[in-house]
């Protein structure tokens, strides 16, 4: 199984900063269309997904979320964070099954 | 606008049996793939399994292999999960969600139904 290690496990930040979260396969995923996606999750919520083959924006999801990466290494960035982005973050690998999740990174106020 | 609601969830002891389903409306329920995935309390999300628009082609994690059996019913724009043999480590809270189109990721989620299971 592809193994999925996120970081960092939490992050404390402020409304404006930049915030980046790394997600790391235990191998490559396909060589095409870099089968990777990042969700949000509030409490108590199901997960919103938010880019998916790791640098397509889901409709409706700002701007303000990019995503990038192939082959290991993959990375979340959100340019200016807004109160309404605290949450947890999870990446999801589908290059080969069982598609699997990171362990999720918290960003909370700092 | 595109729902998926959840239901059948509820106490099983070790051993037994429960059918989640999962009613799917505003959207072509035949023409996408369909996933499970389920998150203990307080805990990640984890990937159960998923099947295809007609429902020939199924994949599961290795821990549910051999007990838990996903299902649809095109007609009745209906998704199912038949979980056997149930351990108290498939307690979680088990969503469904509709694959994005050509992608193997998810765009939207129902709002989840609880399993829990304990003696």
């Amino acid at each position: 199984d592809i193994q999925m290690t996120q970081s960092p496990s939490s992050v404390s930040a402020s409304v404006g900063d930049r915030v980046t979260i790394t997600c790391r396969a235990s191998q490559g995923l396909s060589a095409s269309r870099s089968p990777l996606a990042w969700y949000q999750q509030k409490p108590g919520k199901a997960p919103k997904l938010l880019i998916y083959d790791a640098s397509t924006l889901q409709t409706g999801v700002p701007s303000r979320f990019s995503g990038s990466g192939s082959g290991t290494d993959f990375t979340l960035t959100i340019s200016s964070l807004q109160p309404e982005d605290f949450a947890t973050y999870y990446c999801q690998q589908a290059g080969s099954v069982p598609w699997t999740f990171g362990q999720g990174t918290k960003v909370e106020v700092k | 606008e595109v729902q998926l609601v959840e239901s059948g969830g509820g106490l099983a002891q070790p051993g037994g049996s429960l059918r989640l389903s999962c009613a799917a409306s505003g959207f072509i329920f035949s023409s996408y793939w369909m996933t499970w995935v389920r998150q203990a309390p307080g805990k990640g999300l984890e990937w159960v399994g998923c099947i295809n628009v007609d429902g020939n082609e199924k994949y599961y994690v290795d821990s549910v292999k051999g007990r838990f059996t996903i299902s649809r019913d095109n007609a009745k724009n209906s998704l199912y999960l038949q979980m056997n043999s149930l351990r108290v480590e498939d307690t979680a809270l088990y969503y469904c969600a509709r694959h994005v189109v050509g992608s193997r990721s998810f765009d939207y989620w129902g709002q989840g139904s609880l399993v829990t299971v304990s003696s």
